[in-house]
């Protein structure tokens, strides 16, 4: 079964400055997506990012980039330039790849809270 | 269109009542997953539905949980004899096909069971 580790529960920042959340994974297989998900206070969660695993380049969404090291299953996520909004809980996620039978659940780290400071 | 939907937003129940958590998904979207999100377990899948096929319920926690999906839009979880452990927010998702891999949230029902 896959897992995936978030071993920060609590990060901070400072407003305008850099962070990067780490995460880790466990997997057999070879092809498979990654994802991190933002939950602020509201519940809803929100993509971030995705990564598919067969692609070298690091996914890149404006402020918000990956660092992917498939030899390592490490999956972390820098946000440049910090703003409030970002303050939030910050889920990395796993899921199986899209051939084969059966469902496509999502598996979630514990979560990393990432405060803001002003 | 509209993003997916639950409701209530919160619920509170006592001990051994059943409860009925509904999520309407996104319009289209053939796909939908339920997820428990709790403070000891974190986020957890429940069950998938896809299109008319069985639904895989490899997640549900134990038989007091159950989950219907009619006409292929709108589902409701039912939690029957509500116990302390299953306080929780349950959070659905929809995603537009078998594969897609973008799953879409909606704000999740909040759980107490006193």
């Amino acid at each position: 079964a896959q897992t995936v580790t978030q071993s920060q529960p609590e990060m901070s920042v400072q407003e305008a400055e850099t962070v990067t959340l780490s995460c880790t994974y466990d997997t057999s297989e070879s092809d498979y997506y990654l994802f991190w998900y933002k939950q602020p206070p509201s519940r809803q969660m929100i993509l971030v990012i995705r990564q598919e695993a067969y692609k070298q380049q690091n996914a890149t969404e404006n402020r918000f980039s990956v660092n992917f090291q498939k030899a390592a299953k490490s999956f972390s996520l820098k946000i440049s330039d910090s703003q409030l909004g970002d303050a939030a809980m910050y889920f990395c996620a796993y899921r199986r790849p899209r051939s084969g039978a059966g469902s496509y659940q999502l598996t979630f780290g514990k979560g990393t809270k990432l405060s803001v400071i002003p | 269109g509209a993003g997916v939907s639950q409701s209530p937003s919160n619920k509170v129940t006592e001990k051994g009542k059943d409860v009925e958590l509904r999520c309407d998904p996104i319009s289209g979207h053939t796909a939908l997953y339920w997820y428990r999100q709790s403070l000891g377990q974190g986020l957890e899948f429940l069950i998938y539905f896809q299109g008319n096929s069985a639904p895989d319920k490899s997640g549900l926690p134990s038989d007091r949980f159950s989950a219907e999906r009619t006409g292929g839009s709108v589902s409701t979880l039912t939690i029957q004899r509500t116990q302390q452990e299953d306080s929780a927010v349950y959070l659905c998702a929809s995603s537009s096909r078998v594969g897609d891999y973008e799953q879409y949230f909606g704000p999740g029902t909040r759980l107490t069971v006193t």
